[in-house]
């Protein structure tokens, strides 16, 4: 057990439509980071939040947004839903200038786009 | 760019047959390699940080190695329990960026 926990675990979504997912991270954790992850592939860096600011990004479109709150939890927001955009959305949360740099992830949430 | 690949996709086992999961990776400054386990529809779970060559860490039936441009994922024994998707990856950078390979699913049969 993490102790990040992901919001909703699944969800189906119409193309056109707008996404939000949610995460809370692990107590003490300062950073959190998105990923994508295709069915058979490895996650995808979407981006990296720390102390409430983007703090780098992968390659995906601005249509994918996010935010990180006082709390450290965590929303990523996907716009104008496409039928690629189906995956498991993975949260991960960390804790920078630790000394250590070990991520850990949530469950996950499985979007499906029809 | 960073680029991790790992071998084979694929490995079938009987129980109690010792093999090795290969990561070979390209990377400016790495400051970490990462083994995952990855169960069906689950998220990744932590299993090793391995941050210079020759470095060594263990548990249980695994062994995590690292040289200058691969790791090593030693499984001794495995069990039926043991089957997953092992995902490697690499940190670098000035920030959090996780790259991953696309990962060894294991099956260990009884």
């Amino acid at each position: 057990e993490t102790g990040v926990t992901q919001s909703p675990t699944h969800l189906i979504k119409t193309r056109g439509q707008q996404v939000t997912l949610r995460c809370s991270s692990q107590s003490g954790h300062n950073t959190v980071s998105w990923y994508q992850q295709a069915l058979g592939q490895g996650p995808q860096f979407i981006f990296q939040y720390y102390r409430e600011e983007e703090n780098g990004r992968g390659n995906f479109p601005p249509r994918f947004s996010g935010l990180q709150f006082p709390n450290y939890s965590s929303e990523l927001n996907v716009n104008a839903l496409e039928l690629d955009d189906s995956a498991l959305y993975l949260c991960a949360s960390s804790l920078v200038n630790s000394g250590t740099v070990e991520a850990f992830f949530g469950q996950g949430t499985r979007l499906t786009v029809v | 760019e960073d680029q991790v690949t790992q071998s084979p996709e694929a490995l079938r086992l009987q129980e109690g047959e010792s093999s090795s999961l290969n990561c070979s990776y390209t990377v400016s400054g790495l400051r970490g390699l990462f083994w995952y386990r990855q169960d069906p529809g689950k998220g990744p779970e932590f299993l090793f940080t391995l941050y210079s060559a020759g470095e060594e860490k263990e548990k249980e039936r695994l062994k995590a190695t690292l040289t200058k441009k691969e790791s090593f994922l030693h499984i001794t024994a495995p069990k039926p329990e043991d089957s997953a998707t092992y995902l490697c990856a690499v940190l670098s950078g000035g920030y959090q960026k996780v790259t991953f390979g696309t990962g060894t699913k294991l099956q260990v049969i009884p």
